[in-house]
C-alpha cells in the first residue's frame, strides 16, 4: 500500500463550486504540505502542518483553506473554484527531523472550467 | 526571500549522451538541497539530497550532484542516459528552520531520444 495517498486522482469541476481534496498518510509523520504544481512554475507551497492544532499558510493560500482531521489526514478545500486553481495537487509528508525527507502522494489533476 | 532557479526549461537528448542540469538558491545560510524527479503521469520521487559532508552526492538510477556553496549552485549530473530517464527533474531547497519547507526551482522536463 501507498504511504501517502491522495482522493480524488482527477477532478473536473465548474467555476463556484466547492471542492474537497483528500489526503492520507501511514507513515506516521506528524508534518503535512499541500503544493499546487502549474507548468513552468514548479510546485508551489498552499498551505503546511505541524499537527492537528498547528496550521500555517504557505505562499499562496489565498483562494484555499485546509483542515487537519488527525495526524494522519489533511484536507485541502477550495470554497469557491475558478478556472486559475486548475493544477496539479500534491500532498506531502515529513518527519520532525532535520534530516529528514519529504514523501510525495501522487497528486490529483484538478480542472476547474 | 529565497528562491531557487533552474536554468534548463526543456533538455533533448539522445541515449547514451552526458547530462548536467543546472541548479542555483539564493540564501546566504545554511540550507539542505534535493532533487526530485517526477515520470510521466507519476508523482515525485527523491533522486538525491544533500545535507552535509561531502558534497557530491550520488543517488539512485546513476544520478549525482555536486554542491559548490561558493556558487550556491547544486548541479545534477549523469553520465550515460537512458530512454527510461525521461521525466522533468526538479530541484529543491529546505532553508533549514522549524518548518521543513521546500523551496522549488522552476522543473526541468528531460527527453531521451532513444
Amino acid at each position: 500500500d501507498a504511504d501517502v495517498t491522495q482522493t480524488p486522482r482527477n477532478r473536473i469541476t465548474k467555476t463556484g463550486k466547492r471542492i474537497m481534496l483528500e489526503c492520507s498518510q501511514t507513515k506516521g509523520h506528524d508534518r503535512m504540505y499541500w503544493y499546487r504544481q502549474d507548468p513552468g512554475l514548479g510546485l508551489q507551497l498552499i498551505y503546511y502542518s505541524f499537527d492537528v492544532k498547528d496550521i500555517n499558510k504557505g505562499e499562496i493560500s489565498d483562494g484555499y483553506s485546509v483542515s487537519r482531521q488527525a495526524q494522519a489526514k489533511f484536507s485541502l478545500s477550495l470554497e469557491s473554484a475558478i478556472p486559475n486553481q486548475t493544477a496539479l495537487y500534491f500532498c506531502a509528508t515529513k518527519g520532525t527531523g532535520s534530516t529528514d525527507t519529504q514523501y510525495f502522494g501522487p497528486g490529483t489533476r484538478l480542472t476547474v472550467l | 526571500a529565497q528562491s531557487v532557479s533552474q536554468h534548463n526549461h526543456h533538455v533533448i537528448l539522445s541515449e547514451a549522451a552526458s547530462l548536467e542540469l543546472g541548479c542555483n538558491y539564493s540564501y546566504g545560510g545554511t540550507v539542505n538541497l534535493f532533487w526530485y524527479v517526477q515520470y510521466p503521469g507519476q508523482h515525485l520521487q527523491l533522486l538525491l539530497k544533500y545535507f552535509s559532508g561531502d558534497p557530491l552526492v550520488k543517488g539512485i538510477k546513476g544520478f549525482e550532484a555536486e554542491f559548490i556553496k561558493s556558487k550556491f549552485s547544486f548541479n545534477l549530473r549523469k553520465p550515460s542516459v537512458q530512454w527510461s530517464d525521461t521525466a522533468e527533474y526538479f530541484c529543491a531547497v529546505n532553508v533549514i528552520s522549524n518548518t521543513g519547507k521546500l523551496i522549488f526551482g522552476q522543473g526541468t522536463t528531460l527527453q531521451v531520444k532513444p
